[in-house]
């Protein structure tokens, strides 16, 4: 069974600071791809980023980059150049590929909840 | 907007109501999802729908009755619900369900809560 771990459940940055927000995982599967989304207040999930457990460069959205660490299984998300509107819900994700190839469905982390203060 | 549409946004029922929450996606995508997002808990899928079949029950109690009448519209039927049920209850779709980095598209969800 696969596993997601982030273990700040609330996170502070200052305006125009970056910040990282922790993600471990744990899988047998040889193949995985990670996700994170963003949650606002409004309650609807946003796609942020996308990284394959086989990319040879870490991914990058805009200000969202993801240090992915595959020895290490972690994926965190860094956001460069925090906003005020970036304060939200953010959950890693993961969906495993099976031997036959096909993709498993998505396990969600618990969140961190992330304020940027002006 | 992200194209997917849940209706009502808030609920509020009984223990002995019978209640549908609706999701309409407008992207042409052909995989539909339930998820429930309790307090302080991951995201649990519940069911999943690739073009109007179900693909997965993810051992749901049967007081929720999913409904896919076709690929754009997704139904969650709710009865005799308890307590524990009362979450917000997310609607997504996917192009395909089977392609590892196929992201979902969610709705704003429904807020439930079981009196």
């Amino acid at each position: 069974a696969q596993k997601i771990t982030q273990t700040q459940p609330g996170m502070f940055v200052q305006e125009k600071e970056a910040v990282t927000l922790d993600c471990t995982y744990d899988t047998s599967d040889p193949s995985y791809g990670l996700f994170w989304y963003k949650q606002p207040s409004s309650g609807e999930m946003i796609f942020l980023i996308y990284q394959g457990s086989y990319d040879q460069q870490n991914a990058t959205e805009g200000r969202y980059s993801l240090n992915f660490q595959k020895a290490r299984k972690s994926a965190n998300l860094v956001i460069s150049a925090s906003q005020l509107g970036d304060s939200a819900m953010y959950f890693c994700a993961m969906k495993p590929l099976d031997t036959s190839g096909s993709a498993r469905q998505l396990t969600f982390g618990s969140g961190t909840q992330l304020t940027v203060l002006p | 907007e992200t194209g997917v549409t849940q209706t009502p946004r808030h609920l509020v029922m009984g223990m002995t109501n019978k209640k549908s929450l609706k999701c309409e996606q407008h992207l042409g995508h052909n995989a539909m999802y339930w998820y429930k997002q309790s307090a302080k808990k991951p995201l649990e899928l519940m069911f999943v729908y690739n073009f109007k079949e179900q693909t997965e029950n993810n051992s749901v109690p049967s007081r929720f009755s999913p409904e896919c009448p076709n690929s754009s519209h997704l139904f969650l039927h709710l009865h005799t619900l308890q307590p524990e049920d009362s979450a917000l209850y997310l609607c997504a779709s996917s192009q395909d369900k089977g392609v590892v980095n196929e992201k979902l598209f969610f709705g704003s969800g429904t807020q439930l809560s079981v009196l």
